[in-house]
């Protein structure tokens, strides 16, 4: 069974504090996907990353893809209120079958108050 | 910037009844999906769809379920005989050719009573 484990599931902490969100899998993935999803909507596209070892930056949010692919974090700088939300990672393993469906993170449920 | 949409936003039915959910994909997006996500649990897989079949499908999509796209615009999933456990959130999404990103709609809460 392929799996993305995160860590922490919940996390609280003070505006202005920094953080950084685990997802992490024995199986390698083509890409990883991180979603935000606010209670009863869908996830929202934060960013995909596709190459081991890959840094991307989003304003305060940097996501990383390890180099063996089978791993990912997201470093949010100087916390606010409004990045409070449910953050997932995403993707699609690979796979001899060429499946593309995606394979979602147990996700981390973030509280950032002021 | 295109989105999904999905059809209706929440939808209450009787255990047994049928129900269609309904999801317009961005226009030139080629694969798609469909994903539930039961209350409380995380977002798992239930089919994907492509040039007008299946691709693959998960051991959740049983016999009750069903997708197409009959128009070349609108994808659908039907539950023909729904069952309590049947209850969650439905999310299409999209993907373009040689994308590796896939697009989420909104999603559809149905509650089987």
């Amino acid at each position: 069974t392929q799996l993305l484990e995160q860590s922490p599931q919940f996390l609280s902490i003070q505006e202005g504090e920094n953080l950084t969100v685990y997802c992490n899998s024995s199986s390698v993935f083509s890409s990883l996907q991180w979603y935000r999803q606010e209670p009863g909507e869908g996830p929202v596209l934060l960013v995909t990353v596709v190459t081991g070892g890959e840094v991307k930056k989003l304003k305060r949010l940097t996501f990383q893809f390890g180099d063996a692919r089978k791993d990912s974090s997201l470093h949010i700088t100087a916390a606010q209120p409004g990045d409070t939300g449910l953050y997932l990672c995403a993707g699609p393993p690979i796979t001899t079958s060429g499946t593309y469906k995606y394979i979602f993170g147990t996700g981390t449920r973030l509280k950032v108050l002021a | 910037e295109p989105e999904v949409t999905q059809t209706p936003s929440h939808q209450v039915t009787q255990m047994g009844q049928e129900v269609i959910l309904r999801c317009v994909p961005i226009s030139n997006h080629l694969y798609f999906y469909w994903y539930r996500q039961i209350l409380g649990q995380k977002v798992e897989f239930l089919v994907s769809f492509y040039n007008n079949e299946i691709s693959e499908k998960s051991e959740i999509f049983d016999d009750q379920f069903s997708v197409e796209r009959p128009d070349g615009s609108n994808f659908t999933l039907k539950i023909r005989s729904t069952k309590l456990e049947d209850s969650a959130m439905y999310f299409c999404a999209g993907q373009g050719v040689g994308q590796e990103t896939q697009y989420f709609g909104p999603g559809t809460r149905l509650l089987v009573l």
